[in-house]
């Protein structure tokens, strides 16, 4: 079993609607990152949670220590939101980043 | 302010070569860690430095290298390419002393293709 697991691995909605993406991780964790990479390769950091909630215009990233959980929603989604987002935490054995397999956005107008 | 610069873009090696890849991190970022993805196994973590030391390494094998110069900028080397080393490889460079608590800026990473 994975350390950290992703739901769903693929997504696909239609323009403006409301999206969660699930993240849920075995291990102790000292921080949690969200992150979006398009196709092409570049990869950017949406998010970086130790406990809580965080927004950042349309995005909404919520983290729960106690569950083990991490949620990302995408609030009126849009084309542009399409690309695959990834979470990560920062703990484990070794202390490394443990990344997910990502969720594969699609969103059409 | 420049971001999270990976160089080259692009390479084709053979197997059994070695390649180096490198990464100049924003102005002022003293952490880089290193990245592989793979369709297979995703992304994984490679390495970590900050002020040229070797702060952690993942479960790669000693083919899989790194350092750190004194202007922060890293390079890793991979010795006797197989063809599974095939990837893209990403570097992340942070302010404080690593990923964990400090926000990342990515490259747009190494696409190495070993054939």
């Amino acid at each position: 079993k994975n350390e950290v697991e992703q739901s769903p691995q693929n997504l696909t909605a239609q323009e403006g609607e409301f999206i969660t993406i699930n993240c849920s991780y075995s291990v102790g964790i000292s921080a949690l990152h969200w992150l979006q990479q398009h196709p092409g390769g570049g990869i950017v950091s949406l998010f970086m949670l130790s406990s809580g909630k965080k927004k950042h215009g349309r995005l909404i990233a919520t983290i729960n220590i106690q569950e083990k959980h991490s949620s990302l929603h995408i609030t009126a989604s849009h084309p542009r939101d399409s690309a695959v987002y990834i979470c990560a935490v920062y703990g484990g054995s070794q202390g490394n980043l443990i990344f997910g397999k990502g969720t594969k956005l699609s969103v059409k107008p | 302010k420049a971001g999270v610069t990976q160089t080259p873009r692009y390479l084709i090696k053979t197997r059994g070569q070695q390649v180096t890849l490198s990464c100049s991190p924003i102005s002022g970022h003293r952490s880089v860690s290193w990245y592989q993805q793979t369709p297979g196994q995703g992304l994984q973590f490679l390495f970590e430095y900050f002020s040229e030391t070797q702060r952690n390494k993942g479960n790669f094998p000693g083919r899989f290298s790194g350092r750190q110069f004194s202007n922060s900028r890293s390079e890793m080397n991979v010795s006797t390419l197989e063809l599974g080393d095939s990837a893209l490889y990403l570097c992340a460079s942070s302010f404080g002393t690593g990923i964990a608590g400090t926000e990342a800026f990515f490259g747009q990473g190494t696409r190495l293709t070993v054939v």
